[in-house]
């Protein structure tokens, strides 16, 4: 069962430079997340889509932009890299109803210099 | 603005002891309440998920409580083992799903 994929694991990008961060699942679930993880700020919302076509912002949007072309697939993408956007992050999948659990990819470990 | 705090934010045992992880929240106008299990550099697990008309959840040795009057969730661990040394990390679902920052758990051999 491969769940939610992301790729790549690793990166790093210099300020200024653009990248796509890539979040796939095989779940065939509606509702797809990307969140960024840091220290002592927790988990936060980045972006969602509740399907295909659909997508809104979440807690922390600003320099990033998503599109949700098929169920499967959920990309973000970082248009101008710039130092405070060196994160974790964390592509998320569940079901639609609220009360489905939330599944976690592994992560891409972004550093912007 | 929903919040949810964990304490603490580190733990040590020795194997065997049978331990409770806190999880409080702000609002408790919440449809669930989710525990995750986080290893380093993995993503976070799902362990238990209560919803808001229930008090509490079940899975093998891990069993989580509810009480959304006095916004208050707790994990309990029996028996602790090695393996179970990981962060552990409470959601609060609203309109969004707010995050603690989790607990530090560490199980001694």
């Amino acid at each position: 069962n491969a769940g939610v994929t992301q790729t790549p694991k690793f990166q790093v990008l210099k300020t200024g430079q653009s990248m796509t961060l890539q979040c796939a699942q095989d779940m065939n679930h509606e509702y797809m997340s990307w969140y960024r993880q840091d220290p002592g700020m927790g988990l936060r919302l980045i972006h969602y889509s509740v399907g295909a076509g659909i997508t809104d912002q979440g807690e922390v949007p600003n320099g990033y932009n998503v599109s949700r072309s098929t169920t499967e697939d959920f990309p973000l993408r970082l248009l101008s890299a710039a130092p405070s956007q060196t994160s974790v992050y964390f592509c998320a999948s569940r079901r639609g109803a609220y009360n489905s659990p939330l599944h976690f990819g592994n992560g891409t470990r972004l550093t912007v210099t | 603005k929903q919040e949810v705090t964990q304490i603490p934010a580190a733990l040590s045992v020795p194997e065997g002891e049978n331990l409770v992880l806190n999880c409080s929240f702000t609002d408790s106008a919440i449809y669930n309440l989710q525990w995750f299990r986080q290893d380093p550099g993995k993503g976070l697990t799902s362990l238990l998920l209560i919803q808001s008309s229930q008090r509490e959840q079940t899975s093998g040795r891990l069993n989580a409580s509810l009480d959304k009057s006095s916004g208050r969730s707790t994990l309990y661990i029996a028996a602790s083992q090695p393996g179970d040394s990981a962060t552990y990390l409470c959601a609060a679902s609203g309109s969004r799903l707010t995050f603690g920052e989790g607990t530090q758990l560490t199980v001694n051999p």
